[in-house]
């Protein structure tokens, strides 16, 4: 069955360190995103891409990057200078047909700082 | 530029009784409207969505959602609440053009709680 695979489930950093945390499709969809998810705040766009090697910043993507070399695959890295890292991180894709298509979500990585 | 509020951070109802999670929505064009379920420390699941087809929507496990332009509504409903049901619930406006990927703007969810 197609869907989104996101790893590590659980994932913990020490202070200071690059991490990376992956996202993979197998639907065949064009675009790709990434969300993150704090109590009470509801979803926040971190940065998203519609084509390979294009992406765009999102609401908070200060302390973040992305790459889309891959159309099924879209690699988050959470750098040191994102000084509150400690989130539950969820990955989407939707395909160009149009707003009616809505996101399919992967189960989420969650990331503590040690 | 779109987006939506949901009315009550945390709604608690008794199993069996009457579910309403409310969403609002603001658009400049018309929209297209979704309800996710997400459980805890998982993603989240489609429950249905409003495409201009039908303005009541059913989707899955008895919930249904209606969308009422003149009141820039689309709250979701169930008759009976379970146990199951316990879960945080987002509402979601996307209006992007045909030919682009959709472009969600969540709301900042509903926690249902459903006691005995």
């Amino acid at each position: 069955d197609g869907g989104i695979t996101q790893s590590p489930k659980y994932l913990f950093r020490k202070e200071g360190q690059n991490v990376t945390l992956s996202c993979e499709q197998n639907l065949n969809h064009d675009a790709m995103y990434w969300y993150r998810q704090d109590p009470g705040q509801g979803l926040r766009l971190i940065y998203y891409s519609q084509i390979v090697n294009d992406f765009q910043k999102g609401d908070i993507a200060e302390g973040y990057s992305v790459s889309r070399e891959k159309k099924e695959s879209f690699p988050l890295t959470v750098t040191s200078a994102q000084k509150n890292p400690t989130a539950f991180y969820l990955c989407a894709s939707s395909p160009f047909t149009g707003p009616g298509y809505g996101y399919t979500f992967g189960s989420g990585t969650r990331l503590t700082v040690v | 530029a779109q987006s939506v509020t949901q009315l009550g951070s945390h709604v608690s109802v008794s199993e069996g009784a009457l579910v309403l999670l409310r969403c609002n929505y603001s658009s400049s064009v018309p929209p297209y409207l979704f309800w996710y379920v997400q459980y805890p420390n998982q993603g989240l699941q489609l429950l249905l969505k409003y495409t201009s087809a039908a303005t009541l929507v059913k989707g899955i496990n008895g919930f249904e959602a209606e969308f009422k332009k003149s009141e820039t509504s689309f709250h979701l409903t169930k008759p009976s609440a379970h146990m199951s049901d316990a879960a945080e619930y987002f509402c979601a406006v996307s209006a992007a053009g045909a030919g682009t990927a959709s472009k969600l703007t969540f709301g900042t969810g509903t926690r249902l709680q459903v006691t005995l």
